[in-house]
């Protein structure tokens, strides 16, 4: 399947740490990137590749993948990290598809 | 700063086509690193990716909107487009353009505020 699938929803108390997942077959060829909304506001990059992160995201967002799976953390989820959470990713015929998204609550 | 910017009608009749427009400033579309790419979100949904397009004018399309869309590069005036025909109502969308990093980590680093499109009957 060329789908990614997200969770709907996760919750993370403040300061706690938070594993957000996106599975999916074109992961184990392609890695994934991964992008915060807020309401209202366009998409914004906060990891790509192996674990990259774009100038100006904090260090306590950090990214990993195992076989059809990619993972985004957050260590230590501030107040402001509250938002919904999409995986994209590329397959072979370089077409690209985003997760569902996760709406991360933190408590 | 690179930075996008959509533009075009914010109201679409009902069979008839969509077309959107995507300047890019603070650098060049002629870059054969990155592909230009449209994303959309209905409301209170989740992403979507259109298409993307190389300055070259090779694209990519999703194959579940591929017989509706045409995406153009018109590098003279450094902007991008979308033509999606026979909308409805589920077309109804905030549509961004961003820039894609389209190797095997691909990415869309730069994006667009997004404009909101409503198809009307």
């Amino acid at each position: 399947s060329s789908e990614l699938t997200q969770d709907p929803a996760v919750s993370v108390a403040l300061g706690q740490t938070v594993r957000i997942t996106c599975q999916g077959d074109s992961l184990r060829g392609y890695y994934a990137s991964w992008y915060q909304q807020k309401p209202g506001q366009a998409p914004i990059l906060v990891m790509y590749g192996k674990n990259d992160r774009p100038s100006g995201i904090p260090d306590r967002f950090s990214g990993s993948d195992s076989g059809n799976t990619a993972s985004l953390t957050i260590t230590g989820a501030q107040a402001e990290d509250e938002a919904d959470y999409y995986c994209n990713s590329r397959d072979s015929s370089g077409n690209h598809r985003f997760g569902g998204g996760t709406k991360l609550t933190v408590l | 700063q690179l930075q996008l910017q959509e533009s075009g009608p914010g109201l679409v009749k009902s069979s008839e086509t969509l077309s959107l427009t995507c300047t890019v400033s603070g650098g060049s579309i002629n870059s054969s690193t990155y592909f230009w790419g449209w994303i959309r979100q209905p409301p209170g949904k989740g992403l979507e990716w259109i298409g993307n397009i190389y300055y070259t004018g090779g694209t990519y399309y999703n194959p579940s909107l591929r017989s509706r869309i045409t995406i153009s590069v018109d590098t003279s005036k450094n902007h991008f487009s979308l033509k999606l025909t026979s909308v409805t109502a589920t077309d109804t969308a905030v549509y961004y353009c961003a820039r894609c990093y389209s190797g095997s980590s691909s990415h869309f680093d730069y994006w667009g505020q997004g404009t909101l499109v409503t198809v009307s009957s």
